[in-house]
């Protein structure tokens, strides 16, 4: 069965320190690897995406994620994070049009 | 238009009554995607247009569940006969590619939240 679990349902955090949301993906999934950002009261942006090549990836507000086949593993990561980053991150992953999505996890970040 | 739009973006229903959710996808984008949010569940894929393909309707959880896409554009989702187990954000999204990589870039609509007491 395809799945994509995160590992965290919430992580806090303090404003300017790093923070890394994990992802696992079953191998039946991969191919193609998102994540997506959803605001409060929002729709879900698309932060950043694997599709192939190189395996760090670099997306919007300074977050980039590593993809690790041996480890069938796509965390988030950002080096200082700002209250403006407070929302739920959402780990998905497919090999054509249907996306396979994560729960959710969501990092709130305090003064 | 500039994003894909939906409405309402609120509907509260008495049980038993059918409901209609509207998306209205970006201009030129070749698919269209219906997923059910619910709360602490992540996103549960519905159903997925491409051109004047089939839809793969395999996600829609019960016969109660159609939707439909007209004239490769608007799409609407009918709920008949709702169930308070029904109750979830519905999110619209589209792409501009209906296959391979690009298929999975989706932009999001912001969703119409369905309260059905």
């Amino acid at each position: 069965a395809q799945s994509v679990t995160q590992l965290d349902s919430q992580v806090p955090v303090f404003e300017e320190a790093p923070v890394e949301l994990r992802c696992n993906y079953s191998s039946s999934v991969s191919v193609y690897l998102f994540w997506y950002v959803q605001y409060p009261n929002q729709g879900l942006q698309l932060l950043l995406k694997y599709l192939s090549g190189s395996t760090l990836v670099k997306g919007i507000n300074g977050f980039e994620a590593e993809f690790n086949k041996s480890q069938t593993s796509f965390h988030l990561r950002k080096p200082s994070v700002h209250i403006s980053d407070t929302a739920e991150y959402f780990c998905a992953g497919g090999s054509n049009y249907k996306l396979t999505f994560g729960k959710g996890t969501l990092l709130t970040v305090n003064p | 238009g500039a994003g894909v739009s939906q409405s309402p973006s609120n509907k509260v229903t008495e049980k038993g009554k059918d409901v209609e959710l509207r998306c209205d996808p970006i201009s030129g984008h070749t698919a269209l995607y219906w997923y059910r949010q619910s709360l602490g569940q992540g996103l549960e894929f519905l159903i997925y247009f491409q051109g004047n393909s089939a839809p793969d309707k395999s996600g829609l959880p019960s016969d109660r569940f159609s939707a439909e896409r007209t004239g490769g554009s608007v799409s609407t989702l009918t709920i008949q006969r709702t169930q308070q187990e029904d109750s979830a954000v519905y999110l619209c999204a589209s792409s501009l590619h209906g296959t391979g990589a690009g298929a999975n870039v989706l932009t999001f609509g912001a969703g119409s939240r369905l309260t059905v007491l």
